[in-house]
């Protein structure tokens, strides 16, 4: 079986400042798939990243980042200089063929406000 | 269409009565996934369709839900003798082959009175 869990149910920040969400997995499979959507207060979901476990490279993407580190399973998303328009669900997801057949778990998702 | 698309996108229904949701994905996506979201909570997995392979129906809460995937693209998900607790977002979404990211549709927001 895999598991996603996401600590943080809901995070307030300021704009422009920094937040983390933080993302814990568990999973048996050796090779898997982990992702972050958003979904914004409109609904529907947004997928925003994809990575393997092979590669535990860092990405950054605008004000995005993401840290993969299999060490500890997590898989963190940082939003740098926070706007109101970040404020959004955000879910983390896994997938992995061996143990799950390749659907996708989430986690319970982060409700991120940012205030003005 | 270029996304997934769900009919209808609001169904209300009375207790007792059966329904059919349905999602047409993106073409060419071999997987396709059901999830229902309650209001204010995260993605229940309820069914998972993988190119001709034998659906993965693990997530189904009871046997009065039900699925299929027609010719490898559209999807009816029916729900039988509807229950007030069945009041939810059922949300539909396709990917490439497995293990690349899902895409979804808008969702089917099913009120059961």
């Amino acid at each position: 079986a895999q598991k996603v869990t996401q600590a943080q149910t809901e995070i307030s920040v300021v704009e422009k400042e920094d937040v983390t969400l933080d993302c814990v997995y568990e999973t048996r499979d050796t090779t898997y798939y982990l992702f972050w959507y958003k979904q914004p207060p409109s609904g529907e979901l947004v997928f925003l990243i994809r990575r393997n476990s092979f590669d535990e490279q860092n990405e950054i993407s605008g004000r995005y980042s993401w840290n993969f580190q299999k060490s500890t399973s997590s898989f963190n998303f940082t939003i740098t200089a926070s706007q109101v328009v970040d404020s959004a669900v955000y879910f983390c997801a896994l997938s992995g063929r061996r143990t799950s057949g390749s659907r996708l778990t989430f986690g319970e998702g982060t409700q991120l406000t940012v205030n003005p | 269409g270029a996304g997934v698309s769900q009919s209808p996108s609001n169904k209300v229904t009375e207790k007792g009565k059966d329904v059919e949701l349905r999602c047409d994905p993106i073409s060419g996506h071999t997987a396709l996934y059901w999830y229902r979201q309650s209001l204010g909570q995260g993605l229940e997995f309820l069914i998972y369709f993988q190119g001709n392979s034998a659906p993965d129906k693990s997530g189904l809460p009871s046997d009065r839900f039900s699925a299929e995937r027609t010719g490898g693209s559209v999807s009816t998900l029916t729900i039988q003798r509807t229950q007030q607790e069945d009041s939810a977002v059922y949300l539909c979404a396709s990917s490439p082959s497995v293990n690349t990211e899902a895409f979804f549709g808008q969702g089917t927001r099913l009120t059961v009175v």
